[in-house]
């Protein structure tokens, strides 16, 4: 089992809706989580980062972390072209200074 | 404040020889991390600094190398390059580590004919 798993996608949303990324993880010892936007031939950019169970709201982005469940999702509200990008999750366990990626799953917003 | 900045931008080397490339932090980061991303393998986390010295290191060779200097300026060097050393190699900067926000710069293409 991989530690950060992610859907490659592509996932296809219209224009103006809501686009829902996941992302689980293995080792219940994770404490950070982060969620990366990378546009193609550029580097990674922070967009959020949750460390508590709930939800984390930043403009149009949401991210929300059940530890039960081992996962965490970013949703995007009123999804713009400019969306269209790979969306990394990264974990972080507690006392382990490494933090480990998904793969990253290829969203496209259609106008 | 400035972000992160890398150099070069971008490098074109032949199999067998060796390469040195830096990366600057945000000012007053002191932890600089470094990663391989390639198409195949995704963002592969290489080592992490923080003053000075090797915090983690993931799993690659030897022949990969870094270090950090006072200032939080970080450089890593690749030896013996192969061609699938090729990819874009990416640094990034944080307050305290891996726990924390971490940025990247802009990276440094690297290709190994």
């Amino acid at each position: 089992q991989k530690e950060v798993e992610q859907n490659s996608g592509p996932l296809s949303v219209p224009e103006g809706a809501i686009a829902s990324l996941n992302c689980t993880y293995s080792d219940r010892g994770s404490q950070s989580f982060f969620w990366y936007r990378q546009y193609s031939g550029k580097s990674p950019e922070l967009i959020m980062f949750i460390y508590s169970n709930g939800d984390k709201e930043d403009g149009r982005f949401t991210a929300q972390l059940n530890k039960a469940s081992q996962y965490v999702s970013l949703l995007i509200r009123d999804s713009q072209p400019s969306d269209s990008a790979t969306y990394l999750c990264a974990v972080n366990i507690l006392g382990n200074e490494k933090l480990t990626f998904g793969t990253g799953t290829r969203l496209t917003i259609i106008p | 404040k400035a972000g992160v900045t890398q150099t070069p931008r971008y490098l074109i080397k032949t199999r067998g020889q060796q390469v040195t490339l830096s990366c600057s932090p945000i000012s007053g980061h002191r932890s600089v991390s470094w990663y391989q991303q390639t198409p195949g393998q995704g963002l592969q986390f290489l080592f992490e600094y923080f003053s000075e010295t090797q915090r983690n290191k993931g799993n690659f060779p030897g022949r990969f190398s870094g270090r950090q200097f006072s200032n939080s300026r970080s450089e890593m060097n690749v030896s013996t390059l192969e061609l699938g050393d090729s990819a874009l190699y990416l640094c990034a900067s944080s307050l305290a580590g891996q726990g924390s926000e971490q940025y990247f710069g802009p990276g440094t293409r690297l290709t190994v004919t």
